[in-house]
């Protein structure tokens, strides 16, 4: 299906260190976008990447798409106790779009 | 700049009641909209999206309903609530510039419980 998958499910480390999170699908896409989420809150957009890109940078966020794979990884460098939050895949089609069900991450301080 | 409120945040209703949430956009024209709802530590369910005044798409069949009033007003409404109707709901609009797979933007959310 055109919805993404993340994996892990959910993923624990220690701040200073990175998280990366990744997100499959099955079906062509035009954008692939990142969401956050904190605790109650809701969904904060991070990143949007275009089918025809292969990475993208915005801070301590790196985002690449492997469209051969179908599948997209975020990298949170040097992570904070406050990046302890749900991440989200959303998968952009044919005037569609999908979300995931998300990676928990928390940051141990 | 744009600003999305949604209210109330927290709802407690019994079952069969009737239900109404507002969503309302600032700062923006003609945006899309939409509703979504989350179940406890899951991913999103597209409930209803608009593209115009009046315009209403429905992703899943079930006891609930939208309507869009006016360009930046967006209401989820229930006639009689069920327990599986429990859950955290969502309101986004985007630009609609660019079709339903645009970036969105979220507000706060409001936790629904059905006792």
């Amino acid at each position: 299906s055109q919805q993404g998958e993340e994996d892990p499910q959910a993923l624990s480390i220690q701040e200073g260190e990175n998280a990366t999170m990744n997100c499959s699908y099955k079906t062509s896409i035009n954008n692939l976008q990142w969401y956050r989420q904190n605790s109650g809150r809701g969904l904060v957009h991070l990143i949007l990447i275009r089918s025809n890109e292969r990475e993208k940078h915005s801070g301590r966020l790196r985002v690449t798409l492997d469209t051969s794979k179908k599948s997209s990884s975020l990298l949170i460098t040097a992570s904070r106790a406050a990046d302890t939050a749900s991440y989200f895949c959303a998968t952009g089609f044919n005037n569609d779009m999908r979300f995931g069900a998300g990676t928990r991450l928390t940051v141990k301080p | 700049s744009q600003t999305i409120h949604q209210w109330p945040a927290t709802l407690v209703q019994p079952v069969g009641s009737p239900l109404s949430l507002e969503c309302t956009v600032e700062g923006t024209s003609n945006p899309n909209l939409y509703w979504y709802r989350q179940a406890a530590g899951r991913g999103l369910q597209l409930l209803f999206y608009s593209v115009g005044i009046g315009q209403i798409s429905s992703e899943v069949p079930q006891n609930l309903s939208a309507s869009r009033p006016q360009d930046r007003q967006f209401i989820l409404s229930s006639k009689k609530l069920l327990l599986s109707d429990s859950g955290f709901y969502l309101c986004a609009w985007s630009p609609g510039l660019a079709g339903l797979q645009e970036t969105q933007y979220f507000g706060p959310g409001t936790r629904l419980l059905v006792l």
